[in-house]
C-alpha cells in the first residue's frame, strides 16, 4: 500500500527565510501528488497539485513544488515566506486508477515575526 | 469556503455512546470520502462512496459505518464510542475520477469523555 513521509514534524523559520518541506512516497508507479494546507482552526486548502508534465509546479501563495520521480519525492518549497504561512502543511498521494488520498503526517511550520 | 459542509461542528458524547456526522458534498461532486485526524495518527482514510455505493475502505473500525444518500449527502456513523475515538472527522468531496482534488469540509470534533 501507498505510504507518505513527511520527515520534519515541525519547522519554526523567521519571516522572508526560505522554505522547503520534504515529502517522500513509497510506491513508484504512476501518482498525482498534492499539496494540502490546513490553517489553525481551517478545513484542509489544496495548494498545488501535480497530475503530469512539468515537474515545476506552481501553486497558490507563492507555493512551488518539484516532482522527482527518481527520488520518490515531491518537496515544497517558498522563496520568502509570512508570518501568515504558519498552518500545518500535508502532502498527499494518489496512485493513478485509485480515487484515494494517502496523506503525510504532516509538518507544523511557525513563522516567526 | 470550500463547499463541504459538515455538521455538527463540535460534539461531545460518552463512552459507549452512538453518533451521526453528516456531510454534504459540494454541488456537483458524487464522490464523499471520510478522514479520522488525531495527534498520534495524522490523517486517516475512513471509507469513500461515490454516487451511493461504497467505493474504498481505509481503516475503518467495525463500529463505525458509513452511507451515501440519493441527494449524495453521507453519513458516518460511529457507535459504542471509546475515549481513543475522539478525533477530528473530516468530510471531503471531488467530481470522480482519479485526477480531482480533494476539497474538504470544516470538520466535525469529537469528544468522548
Amino acid at each position: 500500500a501507498q505510504s507518505v513521509s513527511q520527515h520534519n514534524h515541525h519547522v519554526i523559520l523567521s519571516e522572508a527565510a526560505s522554505l522547503e518541506l520534504g515529502c517522500n512516497y513509497s510506491y513508484g508507479g504512476t501518482v498525482n501528488l498534492f499539496w494540502y494546507v490546513q490553517y489553525p482552526g481551517q478545513h484542509l486548502q489544496l495548494l498545488l497539485k501535480y497530475f503530469s508534465g512539468d515537474p515545476l509546479v506552481k501553486g497558490i501563495k507563492g507555493f512551488e513544488a518539484e516532482f522527482i520521480k527518481s527520488k520518490f519525492s515531491f518537496n515544497l518549497r517558498k522563496p520568502s515566506v509570512q508570518w501568515s504561512d504558519t498552518a500545518e502543511y500535508f502532502c498527499a498521494v494518489r496512485d493513478f486508477g485509485n480515487e484515494k488520498l494517502t496523506f503525510g503526517t504532516g509538518t507544523r511550520l511557525t513563522i516567526i515575526p | 469556503d470550500s463547499g463541504v459542509t459538515q455538521t455538527p461542528k463540535h460534539l461531545i458524547t460518552a463512552t459507549g455512546q452512538r453518533v451521526t456526522l453528516r456531510c454534504s458534498p459540494r454541488s456537483g461532486d458524487l464522490s464523499v470520502y471520510w478522514y479520522q485526524q488525531s495527534l498520534d495518527q495524522g490523517l486517516q482514510f475512513l471509507i469513500q462512496y461515490y454516487n451511493g455505493e461504497e467505493r474504498a475502505k481505509g481503516n475503518i473500525l467495525e463500529r463505525f459505518s458509513a452511507q451515501q444518500f440519493p441527494d449524495l449527502h453521507s453519513e458516518l456513523n460511529l457507535s459504542s464510542l471509546e475515549l481513543g475515538d475522539s478525533a477530528l472527522y473530516f468530510c471531503a468531496s471531488s467530481p470522480t475520477g482519479d485526477r480531482s482534488p480533494l476539497h474538504f469540509g470544516n470538520g466535525t470534533r469529537l469528544t468522548v469523555t
